[in-house]
């Protein structure tokens, strides 16, 4: 059974980077595809990127020019990296599985990220 | 990019009543991409129902999917107490590659 979690800095300031990462336990960590998305306070889902194959990424052009998504096979964990932060990134991140046919079936638990000055 | 709308934006009504929850996307896609998800409070979204209509592992038969081109929905055929939380509808394979619906919330009447 996969099981995913995730940590890193909760509070930033504008213009800082945002640095999280997600260890995976269980499963094929390279056979696999995993993503990063963000909940917004008030509901709204964002996919931010994936991850999969040698380390092939895709990004949400929205997000592109800010975030980086890297992976290491011998921790079995993959990082999200987004540059620039403002307030409009304060959400909740969540890593998860994402299945070749493009449903999500695990979630980690998620860790809240706040912009502030 | 594709938009996906959900309607109602609430949903009210009472245990053992069916629920019936509307997905919309802006442009035809494909059934095999659309997924639908729970979300109760504090938690992480669970899967529900992926390739439109097939239920994920440990999910009752009570939740049930349809639909196709544009349009899609979930249905909740006898609410139970913990089926009163939010729902989202999820699609694959445009740019954005994920994109989710605003979400709709049951709650009790």
């Amino acid at each position: 059974q996969v099981r995913l979690q995730e940590w890193g800095a909760g509070l930033l300031k504008p213009s800082e980077t945002l640095s999280l990462t997600c260890s995976v336990s269980g499963g094929s960590f390279t056979e696999n595809y995993w993503a990063w998305l963000r909940q917004f306070p008030g509901r709204g889902l964002e996919w931010i990127g994936e991850i999969h194959h040698g380390g092939i990424t895709d990004y949400n052009p929205s997000l592109k020019s800010r975030v980086s998504i890297t992976w290491s096979t011998s921790k079995r964990q993959f990082a999200l990296r987004l540059s620039s932060v403002t307030a409009a990134d304060t959400a909740i991140y969540y890593c998860a599985r994402l299945m070749i046919s493009g449903y999500i079936n695990v979630w980690g638990q998620g860790t809240t990220v706040t912009v502030s000055s | 990019e594709i938009v996906l709308t959900q309607s109602p934006g609430t949903l009210s009504l009472s245990p053992g009543e069916r629920a019936t929850l509307s997905c919309r996307a802006s442009q035809s896609v494909s059934a095999n991409y659309v997924a639908w998800y729970q979300q109760r409070p504090g938690q992480a979204p669970r899967l529900l129902l992926y390739g439109t209509s097939n239920r994920a592992t440990g999910i009752p038969d009570r939740f049930t999917g349809s639909g196709s081109g544009t349009d899609f929905s979930l249905t909740i055929t006898r609410l139970e107490a913990e089926d009163f939380t939010v729902y989202y509808c999820q699609h694959y394979g445009g740019s954005p590659l994920v994109t989710f619906g605003g979400g709709t919330k049951v709650e009790i009447k």
